[in-house]
């Protein structure tokens, strides 16, 4: 059991555009920024989305991020068929004095 | 461009130490909190721990102090020790840079390209 939820899966068609969802808690999201990372099948994670909303050079800007209260979320629009991979929320817990992930989303594009 | 590549024992014994080193190249040890994380195969991602620069450091409490993460500046390098290690510890081992200048808001990038351990007799 993840301390952040996410939806195990989620999809879409090409060009259409998908949010993926994490929750947490005031001891996490609620207090600190939250990240994204983008795991492509048996390779390390890569970071996507910093500090809430920030974008590393080299990411496309079809993927955004925002938080509010006790949630984040990603949204990736003009799904593109390379977007079709595993997706990770992460951030401190103040409670448990460390990081904490999302159990991970799986996008497919249909 | 910095790079992160883990090295160590693919195997490791139940009860006995797994040992990892993580040797940085292309950038400066000073300033970050150097990770490691690990992620069981077919599941999701789990913090470890880190070192700053300072030497200060943090485990994650699911370790239950069995780990250790030291930081040899002169090489570029810094390990991660875990003791008493059972089969749940089987698992993708990833070492990565924590950027951002706080212990509780930074983020990993980049990631080494991950080292699988077995724990197995």
């Amino acid at each position: 059991q993840s301390v952040l939820t996410q939806p195990p899966s989620a999809s879409g068609t090409p060009g259409q555009r998908v949010t993926i969802s994490c929750s947490g808690s005031s001891s996490n999201i609620g207090s600190h920024t939250v990240n994204w990372y983008q795991q492509l099948s048996g390779t390390a994670p890569k970071l996507l989305i910093y500090t809430n909303t920030q974008r590393p050079s080299g990411v496309p800007d079809r993927f955004s991020g925002s938080q509010s209260g006790t949630s984040a979320s990603l949204a990736i629009s003009g799904l593109q068929s390379e977007d079709e991979t595993d997706y990770y929320c992460a951030a401190w817990d103040d409670s448990l004095n460390g990081w904490v992930f999302g159990g991970g989303t799986r996008l497919t594009v249909l | 461009q910095v790079h992160l590549q883990e090295s160590g024992p693919g195997l490791v014994k139940p009860s006995e130490t797994l040992s990892l080193t993580c040797t940085v190249s292309g950038g400066s040890i000073r300033g970050y909190y150097w990770t490691w994380l690990r992620q069981p195969p077919g599941k999701g991602l789990e913090w470890i721990g880190y070192i700053h620069d300072t030497g200060s450091t943090n485990y994650s409490p699911s370790l239950k102090s069995r780990g250790t993460i030291s930081l040899f500046t002169s090489g570029n390098q810094f390990s991660l020790r875990v003791n008493s290690v059972t089969a749940a510890d089987t698992a993708i081992y990833y070492c990565a840079r924590g950027r951002g200048g706080s212990p509780t808001d930074h983020w990993f990038d980049p990631w080494g390209q991950g080292i699988l351990v077995t724990v197995s007799s």
